[in-house]
């Protein structure tokens, strides 16, 4: 199975701040990596898929880079809404993996 | 519209069986492969256990291999996964999604299961 490896976490940002997230693969997934927003009683929120494409619907202070075993989430401009866990996920191979997650935390 | 409803969690006594299932509805399930991922308290996700479209290749996590069975029916439209054996550390809430491959990605709203002593 391929892992996948986040950091940091947790992670703790004022509102306004930029925060980034990485994401970091055991081995070549090239861009087959999703990023998800998870707020509890819900189900996970895609953000960004194929590593860099913004999911329709979801604001443009997010973005995804990356290739290969190294991918970043960014938040331009930390908002109160953006408070929430944020996951990386692999299709490159079954089984479809995740990182353990960054909960992101307002200081 | 594509919808994604888990049912069957509870509240379960260790050693004891619950099966979960996912009734789906807005796509061709038969085309896709399908997966459960579960979350337990105060921790991340983790994948369960994933079925090819065509019922012929299972994966399962080492944590619950030789306890959990994944099947479904595509004259149904439904997923399941059949749980034995159940630890208190399988206590989570169960999501079912259609293969997690970009977008669009589609989850159910997830079900709670319980185990207990």
């Amino acid at each position: 199975d391929i892992q996948l490896t986040q950091s940091p976490s947790p992670l703790s940002a004022s509102v306004g701040d930029r925060v980034t997230i990485t994401c970091q693969a055991s081995q070549d997934i090239s861009h087959y990596l999703n990023w998800y927003q998870h707020k509890p009683g819900k189900a996970p929120k895609l953000l960004i898929y194929d590593a860099s494409n913004l999911e329709r619907g979801v604001p443009s202070r997010f973005s995804g880079s990356g290739s290969g075993t190294e991918f970043t989430l960014t938040i331009t401009s930390l908002q109160p809404e953006d408070i929430a866990t944020y996951y990386c996920q692999q299709y490159s191979n079954l089984p479809r993996t995740f990182g353990q997650g960054t909960k992101l935390e307002i200081k | 519209q594509v919808h994604l409803v888990e049912s069957g969690g509870g509240l379960v006594k260790t050693g004891g069986s619950l099966r979960l299932s996912c009734t789906t509805s807005g796509f061709t399930f038969r085309d896709y492969y399908m997966g459960w991922i579960r979350q337990a308290p105060g921790k991340g996700l983790e994948w369960v256990s994933y079925i090819s479209h065509d019922d012929d290749t299972k994966y399962y996590a080492d944590s619950v291999k030789g306890r959990f069975t994944v099947s479904r029916d595509n004259a149904k439209n439904s997923l399941y996964l059949q749980m034995n054996r159940l630890r208190a550390e399988d206590t989570a809430i169960y999501f079912c999604a259609r293969d997690l491959v970009g977008s669009p990605a589609y989850w159910g709203q997830g079900t709670l299961v319980t185990v207990s002593s």
